[in-house]
């Protein structure tokens, strides 16, 4: 089982540059989620989905665009990095139900210089 | 705004000690995991507790949730190097898990 997938796993931009992060996952799950995680703050939700054609905002959503167009994939999209950007992403699905799991991929290290 | 603190932040103990984790919220949850993440990995679920009061037991681990359903506690009866992680306790309410600021925990042999 391949779970959830997130490509690059690492990544260094310059200020100003754009990128997306990849995530895909293989359970059928219609929830997906995109978190940052930085030192001492736990994980903060970005931006998602609960369905394909449906996204949200989360706690900190800005400077990041995301879109879903299928079930399995679910992209987040850097238009213009900034160093406060920098930090590692977690991409996250679960069943529908409120008590359902998360299941994270193994994160992308972005630096922005 | 961060909706669950935890505490400690880090902690550092002696294999065979005991140990409490805590998560705490002036918000009220439908449910309350705690998850256990592995450096350059994602996070795993440990536990999920629904009802306020309730304890579950993993093995040496020991989960509680609120009365109140605003706090967790985690704890650990004599530790062992295989503990060593960041514990992270997740509140879900209004459709989403709000992470807590995590608890570094390392355990010497």
């Amino acid at each position: 089982n391949a779970g959830v997938t997130q490509t690059p796993k690492f990544q260094v931009l310059k200020t100003g540059q754009s990128m997306t992060l990849q995530c895909a996952q293989d359970m059928n799950h219609e929830y997906m989620s995109w978190y940052r995680q930085d030192p001492g703050m736990g994980l903060r939700l970005i931006h998602y989905s609960v369905g394909a054609g449906i996204t949200d905002q989360g706690e900190v959503p800005n400077g990041y665009n995301v879109s879903r167009s299928t079930t399995e994939d679910f992209p987040l999209r850097l238009l213009s990095a900034a160093p406060s950007q920098t930090s590692v992403y977690f991409c996250a699905s679960r069943g529908v139900l409120n008590t359902g799991e998360l299941f994270f991929g193994e994160g992308s290290r972005l630096t922005v210089l | 705004t961060q909706l669950l603190e935890q505490s400690p932040q880090f902690l550092s103990i002696q294999e065979g000690e005991n140990l409490t984790v805590y998560c705490n919220s002036s918000s009220v949850f439908s449910s309350l995991q705690w998850y256990r993440q592995e450096p350059g990995e994602g996070p795993v679920l440990l536990v999920t507790v629904v009802t306020g009061g309730e304890v579950k037991k993993l093995k040496r681990l020991t989960f509680q949730f609120g009365d109140a359903r605003k706090d967790s506690s985690l704890h650990i009866t004599a530790a062992q190097p295989g503990d060593t992680g960041l514990y992270l306790c997740a509140g879900f309410t209004g459709n989403q898990f709000y992470f807590g600021t995590g608890t570094s925990l390392t355990v010497i042999p």
